[in-house]
């Protein structure tokens, strides 16, 4: 079966410090892969999404950006966090066929830059 | 991306209600997607709904893809406490990306 997991869980980083934020997904291939951004109280941003390895799509401009190094890996980072970085962070994946379109989530991370 | 009003925003429930929430938007999707998320946890899949007029059920979850193709709702029935959290829809127009609701808090009535 397919599993997600992202880390680290908790994060709290500096004004100014970088980031780096790893997912990665096991048991499929070739996945679709999505950064959500969630702040408190608030619905889902899509950040990021990877159709393939290298091919990143931003969705809004901002401090942050993705890589997908390989497969089944995405990676958030930021060169310098600024406060309204803070939130919790989610990686999702999908398939994407003609059939399936569910997307399904790691457990977050909760970032607080101060 | 597109719009999409999930309401309402937050409810009470108290135990053994039955509860509804729901979404609309101005595009039509393809797809209708609910979610649950716990406090401090990703979202999780509940049901999912690829035709119009579908009505799936979960357990106590139902939820229907409107007509419309421009709406979808959530009926929980007989609600347990743990049935707290925040439910969100999700729509899929053509391409890679989900639109997302902005979430409806499910609390226990004290």
């Amino acid at each position: 079966s397919q599993t997600i997991h992202q880390w680290p869980a908790t994060l709290v980083q500096p004004v100014g410090s970088p980031l780096s934020l790893e997912c990665t997904v096991e048991g499929t291939s070739n996945p679709n892969l999505y950064w959500y951004r969630q702040a408190a109280g608030r619905g889902l941003q899509l950040l990021f999404y990877s159709v393939g390895i290298g091919q990143i799509s931003s969705e809004v401009p901002q401090n942050l950006s993705a890589s997908r190094p390989q497969d089944r890996q995405f990676i958030l980072s930021s060169k310098k966090l600024l406060l309204s970085d803070s939130g919790f962070y989610l990686c999702a994946w999908s398939l994407w066929d003609r059939k399936n379109t569910e997307a399904f989530f790691g457990q977050g991370t909760r970032l607080t830059v101060v | 991306g597109q719009q999409l009003n999930q309401s309402p925003q937050s409810m009470f429930i108290q135990e053994g209600e039955d509860v509804s929430m729901n979404c609309t938007s101005s595009s039509i999707f393809n797809t209708w997607l609910w979610y649950k998320q716990d406090p401090g946890e990703g979202p999780v899949l509940l049901i999912a709904l690829y035709k119009a007029g579908e009505l799936t059920s979960n357990g106590r979850l139902t939820a229907q893809f409107g007509i419309t193709r421009k709406d979808s709702f959530l009926n929980i029935s007989a609600s347990i406490p743990s049935d707290v959290g925040i439910y969100f829809c999700a729509g899929r127009v053509v391409d890679y990306k989900l639109s997302f609701g902005a979430g409806t808090t499910v609390t226990v009535r004290a």
